[in-house]
């Protein structure tokens, strides 16, 4: 399958500080992409819809100010979790549609572990 | 009328046997239904998909099969092995992969050797 690489693998930072997570799509370019926040034991949470050149879509309840989505390229997004805290402790995963497959079947990074302190 | 509602929520099975999980979903406009596995600490990988134009597909040991009428999928997973042991998804989605999936809530199995 398609390939989404994620950066980096697993982050701690202290409460108050912000990260950012990276998303890339390898060998396919994505004008879209997805974020998702998944908790042990539980199923995937879709936070936002990132598009390439506009503004990203976010769920309800998905406070846009503190999940900052930009996607520079076709096959770069971004996500910054600003001023985190604890109870933003989670897996973050990215995924991606590949447009050149039959059913632009969407391919997911191998997720990132970020713990605030 | 988004969800995916997905069973059992945990199976054990014995290497060799058959695994099958179901998924059942209400909205009609979906027509991309994907299969996920999920190892600990992994990102979910696709398995196997399916569009509403078939009744079933097989890739390998992995079944799908999908009943339009009662708004019903499922996987099966023959002759299961240990390395099977994992988190399965079953997913829904509008116009193929290219919008966003509506996730059911997973199925932990488990297979002994």
């Amino acid at each position: 399958g398609a390939v989404v690489s994620q950066h980096p693998s697993w982050v701690i930072c202290k409460s108050g500080t912000s990260v950012k997570i990276e998303c890339r799509s390898l060998d396919f370019q994505a004008t879209t992409m997805f974020w998702y926040r998944q908790f042990p034991k539980q199923s995937l949470m879709l936070m936002a819809t990132s598009n390439e050149g506009s503004k990203a879509t976010y769920e309800q309840g998905v406070e846009k100010d503190k999940f900052l989505i930009n996607h520079a390229s076709l096959t770069l997004s971004t996500l910054t979790v600003t001023s985190a805290h604890p109870e933003d402790s989670s897996f973050y995963i990215c995924s991606a549609p590949d447009s050149g497959r039959r059913y632009n079947e969407q391919f997911f990074g191998p997720g990132t572990r970020l713990t605030v302190l | 009328q988004q969800q995916v509602k997905q069973s059992p929520q945990s199976l054990i099975v014995q290497k060799g046997g058959i695994s099958i999980i179901n998924c059942a979903y209400e909205n009609t406009a979906f027509d991309y239904f994907p299969w996920y596995q999920q190892f600990p600490g992994k990102g979910p990988a696709l398995l196997i998909a399916i569009r509403p134009d078939v009744s079933e597909k097989k890739e390998g040991r992995f079944t799908i099969s999908f009943n339009k009428s009662a708004k019903q999928f499922s996987l099966h997973i023959m002759d299961s092995q240990p390395g099977d042991s994992a988190t399965y998804f079953c997913a829904a989605s509008i116009k193929g992969g290219s919008e966003k999936l509506v996730f059911g809530k997973g199925t932990k199995l488990t297979v002994n050797p």
